[in-house]
């Protein structure tokens, strides 16, 4: 069956150093894929999305590209703040409308 | 107000005690779903209601009932809990749920506590 697997946590960072979130994932046809973040004590937001290959998704200064030759679809930032301390999640959704999530990675940003 | 809200943010709970959890979107969707997000664990897809119907129920326990009035409404019922349905209980909507292609917007989560 469809499935994402993510980087496991916990991520520690200093302020504007660079933060990639690994993701790849295993399905058949042609899924869209997302990243999702959930603040402390909130819930999941979308951050970005990609619905097809080479489709780069960005939001917030945070990017994805779907690379369908590697089954990938990587978080990266180039520069991280403390407010971007939060847990990670990436999901992929394809024809059966359930959405299959990672097990999210915890990010870390100190001062 | 727009998006999903849900209340009550959090609750406390004995085991012998009824309550509900309720959430609205105002999106216009027609897909809602509650999922629960326990400690260490994957998110857990519970119940899905397309234009009302229900159409997934994730091998739930009965002591949870859901409920969708409309559209734009969802309840869980919840009944003789145990400790371990202690979580955060997350409802989301989408346009329609025919596509996992569809973006899910959540709401903030209520918090559950069973003593």
């Amino acid at each position: 069956g469809d499935s994402v697997t993510q980087m496991e946590g916990p991520v520690t960072l200093s302020e504007e150093a660079f933060l990639t979130i690994n993701c790849t994932y295993t399905a058949t046809g042609y899924p869209s894929l997302f990243w999702y973040v959930q603040y402390p004590g909130e819930g999941l937001q979308l951050l970005l999305k990609a619905t097809k290959a080479d489709d780069k998704g960005s939001n917030k200064g945070f990017e994805a590209t779907y690379r369908k030759e590697t089954t990938s679809f990587h978080l990266e930032k180039g520069s991280v703040q403390v407010s971007d301390s939060a847990v990670y999640f990436c999901a992929l959704g394809s024809n059966d409308y359930k959405l299959s999530f990672g097990a999210g990675t915890t990010v870390t940003v100190r001062a | 107000e727009t998006g999903v809200t849900q209340t009550p943010r959090h609750l406390v709970m004995g085991m012998t005690n009824k309550k509900s959890l309720k959430c609205e979107q105002h999106l216009g969707h027609n897909a809602m779903y509650w999922y629960k997000q326990s400690a260490k664990k994957p998110l857990e897809l519970m119940f899905v209601y397309n234009f009302k119907e229900q159409t997934e129920n994730n091998s739930v326990p009965s002591r949870f009932s859901p409920e969708c009035p409309n559209s734009s409404h969802l309840f869980l019922h919840l009944h003789t809990l145990q400790p371990e349905d202690s979580a955060l209980y997350l409802c989301a909507s989408s346009q329609d749920e025919t596509s996992g292609r569809d973006t899910q917007y959540f709401g903030p989560g209520t918090r559950l506590t069973v003593l």
